[in-house]
């Protein structure tokens, strides 16, 4: 029963590298996002994605790609990374549209230095 | 849009005392309400969740919250905490009719239970 998978769980990246964020769920959930938490400021919106194929920007999307190209996996990609993307990334899928359960992933905590 | 405001960072409580944390929401659509517990070094989960009907609503672990739609409230009690308890708690809202972009999120309160 593993949920919501996310790889890697820590990462150090220098300025300007690239990475991506594995995320990979087996409940056949259509909905899946992105959310960036910094201390104190909750969680941000950073993409989603409504099925294979289908993805769309969220509160924060600046610095951030994203690929739908299963149901299964939604991947996060830093391009060039900055100190700004420090910051606990988590991972969520969902089955309905606006009922909100949403299932997380246990995070991946990102480093840029 | 919607916004959450949860009004305390950090609540401090004896072992055994009740709780309350609390949590306003503005939207001009109406909309679902929910609560999640983060544990350290975890995701969040699901405490509870209104979506319709009564508006006291029960979750995991002993919690409960209550709509309040003339004061655009939704805080979450528990008459008697456990050290188990500490945690972050998220109040979000999703609207029912709106789009697909998941919840918008509150900042967050950090329950400390002290013995």
């Amino acid at each position: 029963n593993a949920g919501v998978t996310q790889t890697p769980k820590f990462r150090i990246l220098k300025i300007g590298q690239s990475m991506t964020l594995q995320c990979a769920q087996d409940m056949n959930h259509n909905y899946m996002y992105w959310y960036r938490q910094d201390p104190g400021m909750g969680l941000k919106l950073i993409y989603y994605s409504v099925g294979a194929g289908i993805t769309d920007k969220g509160e924060v999307p600046n610095g951030y790609n994203v690929s739908r190209s299963t149901t299964e996996d939604f991947p996060l990609r830093l391009e060039l990374a900055a100190p700004s993307q420090t910051s606990v990334y988590f991972c969520a899928s969902s089955q309905n549209r606006g009922s909100g359960e949403l299932f997380f992933g246990e995070g991946s905590r990102l480093t840029v230095l | 849009a919607q916004s959450v405001t949860q009004l305390d960072s950090q609540v401090p409580v004896f072992e055994e005392a009740p709780v309350e944390l609390r949590c306003n929401y503005s939207s001009s659509v109406s909309v679902y309400l929910f609560w999640y517990v983060q544990y350290p070094n975890q995701g969040l989960q699901l405490l509870l969740k209104y979506l319709s009907g009564s508006t006291l609503v029960k979750g995991i672990n002993g919690f409960e919250a209550e709509f309040n739609k003339s004061q655009t409230s939704f805080h979450l009690r528990k008459p008697s905490v456990h050290i188990s308890d500490t945690a972050e708690y998220f109040c979000a809202v999703s609207a029912p009719r709106g789009g697909a972009d998941g919840l918008t999120f509150g900042k967050g309160t950090h329950l400390i239970i002290q013995p």
